[in-house]
């Protein structure tokens, strides 16, 4: 079955500086990358996914990046504000999500 | 339109006895599936529904099953409760599954002593 790497597991950056959190997959057959977002005490949310017919999408100061050759994806976050702390899943999907083991960002002040 | 919606929010069980989850899907979705969260082995996928069918299944033993009614809610079931299924339990619904956009409810707290 699949299988989805993440790193870094912790992450602190200064308000404004970038963030960025990888990720690898293993099965060739995901075409699917999500991005979640989860705060304390909440469900996980959705914040940027991207398919496997493009290579970069990008909502405002977050952005995505898939390398299908190498099966890795990115999460570059710009311009980070206290809010943006919280922990960050990615996943890979066929039929299934299948999630990666999460990176806790800090964003200090 | 109202997001993903699960009950009850916590729980504590006792070992051996068994729960029932609830989940609530955004109007117009059919696919519902479930995830298991703990801080050891992170998100795992449980199972998914769709059209009140057992779509997909993960690694979990049979303890765990599920169902799918009519109007697309959802409930899972755990029955002889142990220490180790202690965790957060979510669903997430999407329009039909299959790579599509998932949208997570906030949980269910199940604590088994």
């Amino acid at each position: 079955g699949e299988n989805v790497e993440q790193h870094p597991s912790t992450l602190s950056v200064q308000e404004g500086d970038s963030a960025v959190i990888k990720c690898t997959y293993s099965d060739s057959a995901s075409n699917y990358f999500p991005w979640y977002k989860q705060e304390l005490g909440k469900g996980p949310q959705l914040i940027i996914d991207i398919r496997s017919n493009v290579g970069e999408k990008k909502d405002q100061r977050i952005a995505v990046t898939l390398n299908k050759t190498a099966k890795h994806f990115s999460l570059h976050i710009t311009e980070t504000q206290p809010e943006d702390s919280a922990v960050y899943f990615c996943a890979a999907s066929m039929d299934k999500l299948t999630f990666g083991t999460g990176t806790q960002l800090k964003v200090e002040l | 339109k109202a997001g993903v919606t699960q009950t009850p929010r916590y729980l504590i069980k006792t070992r051996g006895q068994q729960v029932t989850l609830s989940c609530s899907p955004i109007s117009g979705h059919r696919s519902v599936s479930w995830y298991q969260q703990t801080p050891g082995q992170g998100l795992q996928f449980l199972f998914e529904y769709f059209s009140e069918t057992q779509r997909n299944k993960g690694n979990f033993p049979g303890r765990f099953s599920g169902r799918q009614f009519s109007n697309s809610r959802s409930e899972m079931n755990v029955s002889t409760l142990e220490l180790g299924d202690s965790a957060l339990y979510l669903c997430a619904s999407s329009l039909s599954g299959h790579g599509e956009t998932q949208y997570f409810g906030p949980g269910t707290r199940l604590l088994v002593l």
